[in-house]
């Protein structure tokens, strides 16, 4: 159980409010981290949930509720900069304590 | 500090041959991971690497290795080249071993191979 589900595509206007989902399978669980990746750049690091609830990194949040196997990424005041891919990911438990990222939602922003 | 430098940036190869590719981590770091990405597939794991050896192992061929020297930098080789290798290869480099959630990588801009 080491797959995560994304939405692959979002589209929202400059100014607004946009939540990237991301659901995984439960086999042992160590945070879930987010990712952006502009077209030809590498990724970078947002943010990282280790427990339940929200956190907050000036316009991007990021929440997890663990017993739903569920997480968000939102971003808001949606600027046209932020149109980009956005990879959840997790650490596993156990053995092989490899990153595994969600195939990714592109976001486009527009004016 | 310098970011985790990959190198070559691109390449184009033909099927049948092998390349190697460089990583020089962010100094100070020691944890050295590689991904493939492809529009199909995403970001897969390939290894990691700690203190020159090798952690764990994603679900490649061996034809895919690697390895990391003293001084942390890491090369990865992918022998007997098929059409489906070429994709963006992506260093990440981590002060600690991917134990913890918290552990942020930091990634390189990647080589691009082209297998023709």
């Amino acid at each position: 159980g080491q797959s995560l589900e994304q939405p692959s595509e979002v589209t929202a206007v400059e100014g607004a409010i946009v939540q990237i989902n991301c659901t995984y399978q439960t086999s042992g669980f160590y945070g879930l981290s987010w990712y952006q990746q502009h077209d030809g750049g590498a990724p970078t690091f947002l943010s990282y949930n280790a427990l339940d609830g929200l956190e907050e990194t000036g316009r991007f949040s990021s929440f997890l509720s663990r017993s739903d196997s569920y997480g968000y990424l939102l971003l808001q005041e949606l600027q046209m900069k932020d149109s980009a891919s956005y990879f959840c990911a997790r650490f596993s438990s156990g053995s092989a304590r490899q990153l595994t990222f969600g195939s990714g939602t592109q976001l486009t922003v527009l004016p | 500090k310098a970011g985790v430098t990959q190198t070559p940036r691109y390449l184009i190869k033909t099927r049948g041959q092998q390349v190697t590719l460089s990583c020089s981590p962010i100094s100070g770091h020691r944890s050295v991971s590689w991904y493939q990405q492809t529009p199909g597939q995403g970001l897969q794991f390939l290894f990691e690497y700690f203190s020159e050896t090798q952690r764990n192992k994603g679900n490649f061929p061996g034809r895919f290795s690697g390895r990391q020297f003293s001084n942390s930098r890491s090369e990865m080789n992918v022998s007997t080249l098929e059409l489906g290798d070429s994709a963006l290869y992506l260093c990440a480099s981590s002060e600690r071993p991917g134990s913890s959630g918290a552990n942020v990588l930091t990634f390189g801009a990647g080589s691009r191979l082209t297998v023709l």
